[in-house]
């Protein structure tokens, strides 16, 4: 069985600081690296999609690298909002369908 | 544009009781269909997939079972529910794994 580990299990943020996020795991023998956004009562939302070392991927002030060399992901949030509140799901894809997901990282932003 | 369909949203079922939990997707075809729970203080555990009608692959022991009748649909079961089963469920449809999943909104089942 992989673990996909997330740190940390939770995180407070005063709204506009900056913030990141690891997704961390053991295997560079995955087809891609997806990330999430789960917000409250809502299904969860896909974020990005990387497949290389070293990708690179940006939406508004969220972005997110990809070292699978070293086994390891970041998600930074620029300027953190209220709305960026939400659980940050990590997941690996292999050749057989399936996401294997990480535990999450839940995010509150303090207004 | 494809849409997924996942009811009901809360459940709140007395331990013994069967269960049917049902996911239909809209606007694709021959999709792979999947079934995620969340049990608290855990991550999403894969339950069950299926990549064709009748297809059916398990992931895990338990006293849950998952049909595809038809192509679009996918339904989750239980004869007995057992107080492990409480949970928040996610339904998801991909065209193929490696590009992310669509989830549905989800159902929370409380077994009391």
């Amino acid at each position: 069985i992989l673990n996909v580990e997330q740190s940390p299990q939770s995180l407070h943020v005063q709204e506009g600081d900056s913030t990141n996020f690891t997704c961390s795991f053991p295997s560079s023998n995955f087809y891609a690296l997806h990330w999430y956004r789960w917000e409250t009562a809502k299904s969860p939302e896909a974020l990005f999609v990387m497949t290389l070392n070293g990708d690179e991927k940006k939406k508004g002030r969220i972005s997110a690298t990809l070292n699978t060399k070293e086994g390891y992901s970041y998600l930074y949030i620029k300027g953190s909002q209220p709305e960026d509140s939400a659980t940050y799901l990590c997941a690996l894809s292999f050749g057989n369908e399936k996401l294997t997901f990480g535990t999450g990282t839940r995010l509150t932003i303090i207004p | 544009s494809q849409t997924i369909h996942q009811w009901p949203a809360t459940l709140v079922q007395p331990v013994g009781s069967p269960l049917s939990l049902e996911c239909t997707v809209e606007g694709t075809s021959n999709p792979n269909l999947y079934w995620y729970r969340q049990a608290a203080g855990r991550g999403l555990q894969l339950l069950f997939y299926s990549v064709g009608i009748g297809q059916i692959s398990s992931e895990v022991p338990q006293n849950l079972s998952a049909s595809r009748p038809q192509d679009r649909q996918f339904i989750l079961s239980s004869k007995k529910l057992l107080l492990s089963d409480s949970g928040f469920y996610l339904c998801a449809w991909a065209r193929t794994g490696h590009y992310g999943y669509t989830f549905g909104s989800g159902t929370r089942l409380t077994v009391v």
